[in-house]
């Protein structure tokens, strides 16, 4: 199986804010990596498939990156619902990152 | 809009089997080509898929779960069914229900039920 490697896995920082986060496969996926928010409680939600395509719904300032091995997910300028954990996930065994909690500086 | 809708009991004991059903709505299961999964979050411990099934009932395993995990599908009542035999309190977890593509993203998920496997 594929593992997936999430960093960091906390991140602090304030409304506003540019943040990316960071996941890195062990061999190459090509493009076949999602990336997802979860809140507390809540279920994933899918923002980002196929590496930097944006699911229907979600607002721009999400934006995926990357091929190969190294992947990223930034968000331009934080808001207060984007504090959450985001999760990246690989299509080939569907394993996940160990997620990153975005969280308030 | 599809939804889907976890159900079962929130408390197992340990040894016995754990059963739970994902009602799809808004859509008709055997429509599209889709896979529908079983994941589990436990505290701690990440994502974790158990399995997926098509409408046709052709089901695939995580190998990590060792033959413990059997999908059903039930096209008429429009679910899809999971149960995990030999429980133990590794098995406590929120257990949701997603729709997938073949190798692919999930998207929508159930909301999650909390299953607590204790005696």
């Amino acid at each position: 199986d594929v593992q997936m490697t999430q960093s960091p896995s906390t991140l602090s920082a304030s409304v506003g804010d540019r943040i990316t986060i960071t996941c890195r496969a062990r061999q190459n996926i090509g493009n076949w990596l999602a990336w997802y928010q979860q809140r507390p409680g809540k279920a994933p939600k899918l923002l980002i498939y196929d590496a930097s395509t944006l699911q229907s719904g979600v607002p721009s300032r999400f934006t995926g990156s990357g091929s190969g091995t190294d992947f990223t997910l930034t968000i331009s300028s934080l808001q207060p619902d984007d504090f959450a954990t985001y999760y990246c996930q690989q299509y080939d065994s569907y394993s996940f990152g160990g997620g990153t909690k975005v969280e308030i500086k | 809009q599809v939804q889907l809708q976890e159900s079962g009991p929130g408390l197992v004991k340990p040894s016995q089997t754990l059963s739970l059903t994902c009602t799809v709505s808004g859509a008709s299961i055997t429509s599209g080509t889709y896979y529908w999964f079983w994941i589990r979050q436990a505290a701690g411990r990440g994502l974790e898929w158990l399995g997926r099934i098509d409408s046709g009932g052709t089901a695939d395993y995580n190998r990590s779960l060792k033959s413990r995990v059997t999908l059903s599908v039930d096209t008429s009542q429009n679910h899809f069914s999971m149960k995990l035999t030999s429980v133990t309190a590794a098995d406590t977890a929120v257990y949701f229900c997603a729709r997938g593509i073949t190798w692919g993203w999930f998207d929508p998920w159930g909301q999650g039920i909390l299953v607590t496997v204790s005696s």
